[in-house]
């Protein structure tokens, strides 16, 4: 079992909707990060957060919203997806933000665009 | 620049064979780290090991080992008398102050069959 818990683990939404990608860690880690994912290719970083505010944005889209509410949560807001964002999404923290520390994964949300 | 390189996109083995998987890394910085990660079908990628450049010391754990060479930017990683659940995508990755983020090779598939 991960101790990086993603919701929901697969979504499936119209290029209208809203929706919400949830991470959770209880590990006392200060750096989370979203990163996506296609098909037979490696991640790619999207955003950073450090002691719950934004540190890195990897110019992504203002179609995702990223938001800290809490050192443990981290949650990415959806909203007018195109079908190249079907992809998927994953969580990950590290007990600061510095090179040195491993970066720990959730499961992912496997995420689809109609 | 950081590049990461992994020339071997699958590699399939029987159960029990040894197997070696490259890793091949650019970088102008002085300082840097190394890491393995697997990433099994269900999707989180799990860390597997981390290296610093100024530690060229070989490391073994259990039937995983790691072969660090500065003078040839290599970080190759070999699973000894491989078992069928070694079968995932691993991929090396590369963390440099400059890029301040990881850099992924492309990820080698390894198949490993009874």
């Amino acid at each position: 079992d991960t101790e990086v818990t993603q919701t929901p683990k697969h979504l499936v939404m119209g290029m209208t909707n809203k929706k919400s990608l949830k991470c959770e860690q209880h590990m006392g880690h200060r750096a989370m990060y979203w990163y996506k994912q296609k098909a037979k290719k490696p991640p790619e970083l999207m955003f950073v957060y450090s002691y719950e505010k934004l540190s890195i944005n990897e110019s992504v889209p203002s179609r995702f919203s990223p938001e800290c509410p809490n050192s443990s949560l981290l949650n990415l807001h959806l909203h007018a997806l195109q079908p190249e964002d079907s992809a998927l999404y994953l969580c990950a923290s590290s007990q600061v933000l510095q090179g040195a520390q491993p970066q720990h994964f959730g499961d992912g949300t496997r995420l689809s665009i109609l | 620049a950081q590049k990461v390189t992994q020339a071997q996109t699958e590699i399939s083995v029987v159960e029990k064979e040894d197997v070696t998987l490259d890793c091949v890394y650019e970088t102008r910085d002085t300082t840097y780290y190394l890491f393995w990660y697997k990433q099994p079908p269900s999707g989180e990628l799990v860390f597997l090991i981390r290296r610093n450049s100024f530690d060229e010391q070989n490391e073994i754990s259990g039937r995983y080992s790691w072969n660090f060479q500065k003078s040839t930017s290599s970080f190759n990683f070999t699973i000894t008398a491989s078992q069928v659940v070694d079968s995932a995508v691993y991929f090396c990755a590369l963390y440099t102050g400059t890029a301040s983020k990881l850099t992924f090779g492309t990820g080698t598939r390894l198949q490993v069959t009874l």
